[in-house]
Parts: C-alpha cells; structure tokens; sequence
C-alpha cells in the first residue's frame, strides 16, 4: 500500500496567516490526490482533487499544488472557520490510502 | 441536495455482527461507486470497503477481509455493510462516502455522511 505521510502533524497559526501543510507519498501518484477538511464530530468534507482543483463552493483562499510524490495545500489567509484537521489521500492504486492528518490550531 | 444517512451502529461484544446501513437520497445513487470509511476515536481516516454502482465490482481492505461485506439495494438507495467477528480493533466511526472517479481506476470521495459509532467491547 501506498504510505502517505502528512507534515506538520499540527500547526498553531492565527486568522490571517498563510499555512502550508504537506503530503508526501511513499511513490509517485501523478496528480491523483484529494484534500479533506475535517472539523470535529463531523464529516470529512472534500476540498481539492487532482491535486490541485478546487471542489465547487470551496473558497478560493484554499489551493493545492504538487504531482509525483510530493504535495502541497496552501490557506492564503487563515479564517477562523478553518480551524480543523487536514487529511490527504491518494486514489492512484488500491487501498486508497490517507495522510495521518494536520490539525491547525489557534494561536 | 446530496444525503447520506448511516444507521446500525452500536455496542457489540467481540466476536459479534452487526449490520451497517446508508440511506442515499439527492442524486442517482445507481449511478455512482460507493465507499465506506471508517476513523477509530482520535485516530484517521482508513478506507474499508468499495462496491461498484452495479454491485458487480467490490473491493475490501486487508483488515477487513473475509469478515466483512458490502452490498447494496439501487431499488431502496442503500448502501450496506455486514460486519461479522468484530474485533476491539473495529471500533470506530464508520462513513459511507460516495465515490467519483479520479481517473485512475479509483475514487476520491464527494460525500459523506455523518457517520455511526461501532463499539467492540466485552
């Protein structure tokens, strides 16, 4: 299976900053990569995909970038409704797998 | 609007069953691959099991296999996971999440429901 490692684990940030969480695969995936937001006691609710392609009604302060091994996904400027836990995932080969997560904190 | 309401989660001795549910409403739930994945308290995502929109198609991951079984009903738009010598390390909430079609034989998840809590324990 594919590991994929999320860095950093967690991140203490305040609204406004720009935050950059990182998505390492153990090989190359191409662009196959979607992002996940996760707030606690709910759902997971999808960001991007292919990398890099916002999910339609996602604001456009969230962005996502890389292919091959390592990716990247950017918060232009932190809102306090963004205030959760990050996941990645690879759909490149079988198990689908997910990063360990990022949560991002108030600082 | 795209639904997805889990059922059937609960308490449940090791070595017992229980029986998931996914009620699908909001889209053509025939037309489209369905997942479920699970998150152990405080823990991550992990895939657990995939079926194809005609049911012909299904996949399991290794922790799973052999225990579990997901099928579907397109009639009644449920999605559904039998789950069978439960195991303390089963415990988790469960989602099912409908899948679409990254482009490489696999999927990345659109939707999700709110989840059901399985409990393993003695």
């Amino acid at each position: 299976a594919i590991r994929m490692t999320q860095s950093p684990s967690s991140l203490s940030a305040s609204t406004g900053d720009r935050v950059t969480i990182t998505c390492r695969a153990s090989q190359g995936i191409s662009s196959y990569l979607a992002w996940y937001q996760q707030k606690p006691g709910k759902a997971p609710k999808l960001l991007i995909y292919a990398a890099s392609t916002l999910q339609s009604g996602v604001p456009s302060r969230f962005s996502g970038s890389g292919s091959g091994t390592d990716f990247t996904l950017t918060i232009s400027c932190l809102q306090s409704e963004d205030f959760a836990t990050y996941y990645c995932q690879q759909y490149y080969s079988y198990p689908p797998t997910f990063g360990g997560g990022t949560k991002v904190e108030i600082k | 609007e795209v639904q997805l309401v889990e059922s059937g989660g609960g308490l449940v001795q090791p070595g017992g069953s229980l029986r998931l549910s996914c009620a699908a409403s909001g889209f053509t739930f025939s037309s489209y691959e369905m997942n479920w994945v699970r998150q152990a308290p405080g823990k991550g995502l992990e895939w657990v099991s995939y079926i194809s929109s005609s049911g012909s198609t299904i996949y399991y991951a290794d922790s799973v296999k052999g225990r579990f079984t997901i099928s579907r009903d397109n009639a009644k738009n449920s999605l559904y996971l039998q789950m069978n010598s439960l195991r303390a390390e089963d415990t988790a909430v469960y989602y099912c999440a409908r899948g679409v079609d990254g482009g490489s034989g696999l999927y990345y998840f659109d939707y999700w429901g709110q989840g059901t809590l399985v409990t393993v324990s003695s």
